[in-house]
């Protein structure tokens, strides 16, 4: 199993960033697409989950309105694109994958991307 | 804030045994998962379902919980331990983190 995220971004306050997660290596469909961020001296903070096969989705109440989560079936890939960006959203984002399908509810995070740096200066 | 508390840091010198506690409110009917996270690598799970250990993690890793507050425990503790190491509950409740400091 693999997850490989898109490149470091640099953003201008405003602006969106869109940051792709390309998995290999077992069946998309059937498993969930977490993304979450790491800010520098900041928590492990969850932004919210995508059904790969429906394409329903959750979001964090603080990224909500904000975050928009999609997939492509045929391609086995998900995104996350955050607009209105702030310089408080520079962190390093990562999308992950639980240790079993849905219906398993397994919530545990076994597979990683190497996350995707976005900066937001003006 | 998180939903999860961990203490900031803890500190233990080389060969001893670090406990890392995670509390939270109903934390003791949910698993608890655990993850090592170093500076510009991916985070790495090592401990999931409370108490169980990934395979090619370390023995010396190892998880409990009592109560309402969960522990990851470092047996003989290396200095590649350190790092931070955050615990998880439910789909998207994460603790803000422990930064494991090897004297």
């Amino acid at each position: 199993v693999q997850l490989e995220q898109s490149g470091p971004e640099e953003k201008k306050p405003g602006a969106s960033v869109k940051i792709s997660c390309t998995t290999s290596g077992y069946t998309f469909i059937g498993y969930y697409i977490y993304w979450l961020r790491l800010a520098p001296g900041q928590g492990l903070e969850w932004i919210g989950r995508i059904d790969s096969k429906s394409g329903d989705t959750d979001s964090a109440p603080e990224f909500q309105g904000r975050v928009t989560l999609t997939r492509s079936m045929s391609m086995g890939v998900a995104y996350m694109e955050l607009s209105s960006l702030r310089p408080d959203d520079a962190a390093v984002y990562y999308c992950a994958r639980p240790g079993g399908p849905i219906w398993t509810r397994i919530s545990y995070l076994e597979f990683w991307g190497r996350g995707t740096q976005v900066s937001v200066s003006s | 804030s998180f939903d999860l508390t961990q203490p900031p840091s803890v500190s233990v010198a080389p060969g001893q045994t670090a406990r890392i506690p995670c509390g939270g409110n109903n934390i003791g009917s949910e698993l608890v998962h655990w993850y090592q996270h170093k500076p510009g690598q991916a985070p790495v799970l090592v401990v999931y379902n409370n108490d169980v250990r990934p395979s090619g993690i370390p023995e010396r890793f190892s998880g409990s919980k009592s109560g309402g507050t969960a522990t990851l425990i470092i047996s003989r503790v290396e200095p590649g331990d350190e790092g931070d190491y955050y615990c998880q509950a439910w789909d998207s409740s994460f603790g803000g983190g422990t930064m494991l400091t090897v004297l």
